[in-house]
């Protein structure tokens, strides 16, 4: 079965520090994966996707994730974070629709980003 | 109107009302979701539409019932609910095809529901 860890639940970082945010994934065949932010009272906004190809993937807002599969992680990076940066960060995984999947994605409990002044 | 609508955003609602939370898709997708998502818990997918037929429902009480009349809405039919059922509720929409892919799921802005 397919799953997500984000081990962290808060990290607080300064602004214009980097930034990276840890998910670790469980699935036996290459996943889909995918990073998504929510600010308060929001929905979730997809920030970037991995589905195969190049293991370094740009997304929107200046952040970046990359696949390892060795350790089967994806985690989130951003070089200079910005106080608009403060949300709450999710990784999903999911498989392609056909062999049992239904194509749904699985969603980490979330990692809750504050940054100081 | 652009990408996933919810209406409303925010609800207070007895145990004995009944009410019905929409959702609409302007993104020409073929499959749409329901999540609930509540404190410290992660993200709960309820009901999956996938050309307009239900295709998964993850042992939902049946005071939830799904409705989707066309691939553009979605609605969330509540009766009886129970305190626990406060949450916020996320409907987010795909593109699917039968095999072989999966599309990254837009979602709307939430309807933040207290069931007093």
């Amino acid at each position: 079965a397919q799953s997500v860890t984000q081990p962290d639940i808060h990290i607080t970082v300064s602004e214009g520090a980097s930034l990276e945010l840890r998910c670790n994934y469980s699935y036996g065949a290459t996943p889909y994966l995918f990073w998504y932010v929510q600010s308060p009272g929001q929905g979730l906004q997809l920030l970037l996707k991995y589905f195969s190809g190049d293991t370094l993937v740009q997304g929107i807002k200046g952040f970046e994730a990359e696949f390892k599969r060795s350790q089967s992680s994806f985690n989130l990076r951003k070089p200079s974070v910005h106080w608009s940066d403060a949300a709450e960060y999710f990784c999903a995984v999911g498989a392609p629709a056909g062999g049992g999947s239904q194509g749904n994605l699985i969603f980490g409990k979330g990692t809750k980003l504050s940054v100081k002044p | 109107e652009t990408g996933v609508t919810q209406t409303p955003r925010h609800l207070v609602m007895g145990m004995t009302n009944k009410k019905s939370l929409k959702c609409e898709q302007h993104l020409g997708h073929n499959a749409m979701y329901w999540y609930k998502q509540s404190a410290k818990k992660p993200l709960e997918l309820m009901f999956v539409y996938s050309l307009e037929e239900r295709v998964e429902n993850n042992s939902v009480p049946s005071r939830f019932s799904p409705e989707c009349p066309n691939s553009s809405h979605l609605f969330l039919h509540l009766h009886t609910l129970q305190p626990e059922d406060s949450a916020l509720y996320l409907c987010a929409s795909s593109q699917v095809v039968s095999t072989g892919a999966l599309y990254e799921q837009y979602f709307g802005p939430g309807t933040r529901l207290t069931v007093t």
